[in-house]
């Protein structure tokens, strides 16, 4: 079955960076893309943006363009996620999720388990 | 402030109805975009729940259906059973903004 495994939970301080992986298997990695949401305490998801694991193709949401990187491997079907320059408000649950074909309009039909990352001083 | 709007809290007794609505605006459902929901229980991932408006994955009951006119879209539960609440949000593509659109979730009650 499709799975969807995240790192574990990250600390960091304001204006480190952190690299968040998400590993799959159950299916063919180079066949579906991957974008990339977070949730910040109590609130709802936000977008950051998608990834074409064929192509490497990736598009941003404005708001973390210059902020963010997001890479695949495909020897160990395992996607990524950078962000840089992390401030207080960057803490939040960060979760990957398969999109469901090659376009940032399609449902993400299978999500990771999430990985909180707390910036903090 | 979500770009899709939906009513922050929704309650229903066992076996009664209930229907989750999601507003946006010309440059997401309205533009013709398809909408998908997604039903978050306590401490876990979401999970699909309908996709392409009114499209239930498998596993999904038929109790579950999706419908959309205009620029917004309708989340519909029968038989509501206690295994039902959770948070549920709508999601969407934008246009002006070229990347997906949620709404600000709506927590489910099961009185």
């Amino acid at each position: 079955q499709v799975q969807l495994v995240q790192s574990g939970a990250e600390v960091k301080k304001p204006g480190a960076s952190v690299k968040v992986s998400c590993k799959a298997s159950g299916y063919t990695f180079t066949g579906y893309s991957f974008t990339w949401v977070r949730q910040a305490p109590g609130q709802g998801f936000e977008w950051m943006g998608w990834i074409n694991v064929h192509n490497g193709d990736t598009n941003f949401a404005q708001k973390f363009q210059g902020r963010v990187t997001m890479t695949t491997d495909t020897s160990t079907s395992t996607a990524y996620m950078e962000l840089r320059s992390l401030r207080s408000d960057d803490t939040a649950v960060y979760y990957c999720a398969r999109l469901l074909c090659s376009s940032a309009t399609c449902p993400l039909d299978y999500w990771g388990q999430g990985t909180l990352v707390t910036v903090s001083s | 402030q979500s770009v899709l709007t939906q009513p922050p809290s929704v309650s229903g007794a066992p076996g009664q109805r209930v229907t989750i609505s999601c507003t946006g605006s010309s440059s997401n459902i309205g533009a013709a975009y398809d909408v998908q929901w997604y039903q978050q229980l306590p401490g876990t991932a979401p999970k699909l729940l309908m996709y392409g408006n009114t499209n239930r994955p498998s596993g999904v009951p038929d109790r579950f259906s999706g419908s959309k006119s205009g620029t917004s879209a309708s989340l519909a539960i029968t038989g509501l059973q206690a295994e039902d609440e959770a948070d549920y949000y709508c999601q969407s593509h934008d246009s002006s903004l070229s990347g997906s659109v949620f709404g600000g979730g709506t927590k489910l009650t099961v009185l």
